[in-house]
């Protein structure tokens, strides 16, 4: 398996408390990714970096950010957690970007909203 | 815009009979494709992926996928289900600009 931690693995937390998911990797790759995954709607990406203090929006941004400071890792803050944030979260790792380059993906974190 | 469908959301055979989780994309272009894997509470693993390298790609635990560009279906087959394949199944397609867009997912149960 690809040496990715996500962390905590599980939280709870209450509407309006800021939350932050950390993804740690040990392989040295440069492109990160946060995904959501949410029933009938597959993984849908939130946010990803393509290197130290480089990141970009994806498809379900909004209410979202995310910092990466160093290569292994790559933080992503819900400032005021919401209950339609509640979700289980995935991070993804690649080498390269390019449309034939797969993800590796950490065990993820479920995080639920009350 | 490249999207994925997956035709079935559950998909239930029995032990030792073939498995067929079905995939259709669109794309303007032509895609890279993935099929992933994910056992109950945990990541998600790669099993093949298609690059235009060979149509019929064979993948890990037996499963095999063929890209049929004239029908926009990237189907995934295994001869012979196990126990252990008891998972859900993503279809993935890369879009133009390196993202991966995910299909919904399918349920595999394997009856005894």
């Amino acid at each position: 398996d690809a040496g990715i931690t996500q962390s905590p693995r599980h939280k709870v937390t209450e509407t309006g408390t800021p939350v932050t998911l950390r993804c740690h990797q040990t392989e040295n790759h440069r492109y990160m990714y946060w995904y959501r995954q949410d029933p009938g709607h597959g993984l849908r990406l939130i946010h990803y970096s393509y290197g130290v203090k480089d990141t970009d929006k994806g498809e379900v941004s909004d209410g979202y950010s995310v910092s990466r400071s160093k290569t292994e890792d790559f933080l992503l803050t819900l400032e005021s957690a919401t209950s339609s944030q509640t979700s289980v979260y995935f991070c993804a790792i690649s080498k390269q970007t390019g449309n034939n380059q797969p993800q590796h993906f950490g065990d993820g974190t479920r995080l639920s909203i009350l | 815009a490249q999207s994925v469908t997956q035709l079935d959301s559950h998909v239930s055979v029995s032990e030792g009979t073939p498995v067929l989780l079905r995939c259709n994309y669109s794309s303007s272009y032509s895609p890279s494709l993935f099929w992933y894997v994910q056992h109950p509470n945990k990541g998600l693993q790669l099993l093949l992926k298609y690059t235009s390298a060979a149509t019929l790609v064979k993948g890990i635990n037996g499963f095999e996928a063929e890209f049929k560009k004239s029908e926009t279906s990237f189907h995934l087959t295994k001869p012979s289900a196990h126990m252990s394949d008891a998972a859900e199944y993503f279809c993935v397609v890369s879009d133009s600009n390196y993202q991966l867009i995910w299909g919904a997912g399918t349920k595999l149960i394997i009856k005894p």
